[in-house]
């Protein structure tokens, strides 16, 4: 079955800190993958996406994520860590031979990020 | 643009009403989509339209559910009647292309 993991309920990091939010994925063929952020009281907001080429990509907020094929991830990553950054992050997937266009949503990962 | 518009934000009802929650997509966007967000299961796709038509209700719990997008800037889920297990935020989202997403701000629906 396709799905993604976010193996991590929360993460706690201290302001100036990189961050990494951890996603692992279990598709067939190259998947379509992306992060969004969810702020209090809010709606999920994009924040990047992986098609091909480059494994890294750099999104909104100075954030960035690495796409791994032979580990099967996409981890979500930030230099130094804001303390505006404190939300939920979501990793979702959209597997290359659906053609329903549906994307698989993680559980979600909550940011707390420490002044 | 205002972005995808949800209302009501805060919905209190008693079981066995019926419930509408309304979307505005963004103009232009010829996709929209239905989610509920719970803690026990997370995001789930409830439906989702094309150019007006649904595309896939998969998702859609039971028949006492049901969404119509009557044209391109609205729509609405409807639950008839509601039960207590309901209780959610549900979002819409609307996207021009099907890759990047744009959720309204959601409606937290209390069934009680």
């Amino acid at each position: 079955a396709q799905s993604v993991a976010q193996p991590e309920d929360q993460v706690n990091v201290a302001e100036g800190n990189p961050l990494t939010v951890k996603c692992t994925y279990s598709v067939s063929g190259n998947p379509y993958l992306f992060w969004y952020v969810q702020y209090p009281n809010r709606g999920l907001q994009f924040l990047l996406k992986y098609i091909t080429g480059d494994n890294l990509v750099k999104g909104s907020y100075g954030f960035e994520a690495e796409f791994n094929k032979s580990q099967t991830s996409f981890h979500l990553k930030k230099p130094s860590a804001l303390v505006s950054d404190s939300a939920l992050y979501f990793c979702a997937v959209r597997p290359p031979m659906d053609s329903s266009y549906k994307l698989i949503f993680g559980s979600g990962t909550r940011l707390l990020v420490r002044p | 643009d205002a972005g995808v518009i949800q209302s009501p934000r805060h919905e209190v009802t008693e079981m066995g009403q019926e419930v509408t929650l309304r979307c505005k997509p963004i103009s232009g966007h010829d996709y929209l989509f239905w989610y509920r967000q719970t803690m026990m299961r997370g995001l789930e796709l409830l439906i989702y339209f094309n150019n007006n038509v649904p595309i896939d209700d998969s998702g859609m719990p039971e028949d006492r559910f049901s969404a119509k997008m009557p044209n391109a800037s609205f729509s609405t889920l409807k639950i008839q009647p509601s039960e207590p297990r309901d209780s959610a935020v549900y979002f819409c989202a609307s996207s021009p292309d099907m890759d990047i997403q744009y959720f309204g701000a959601g409606t937290r629906l209390s069934v009680l």
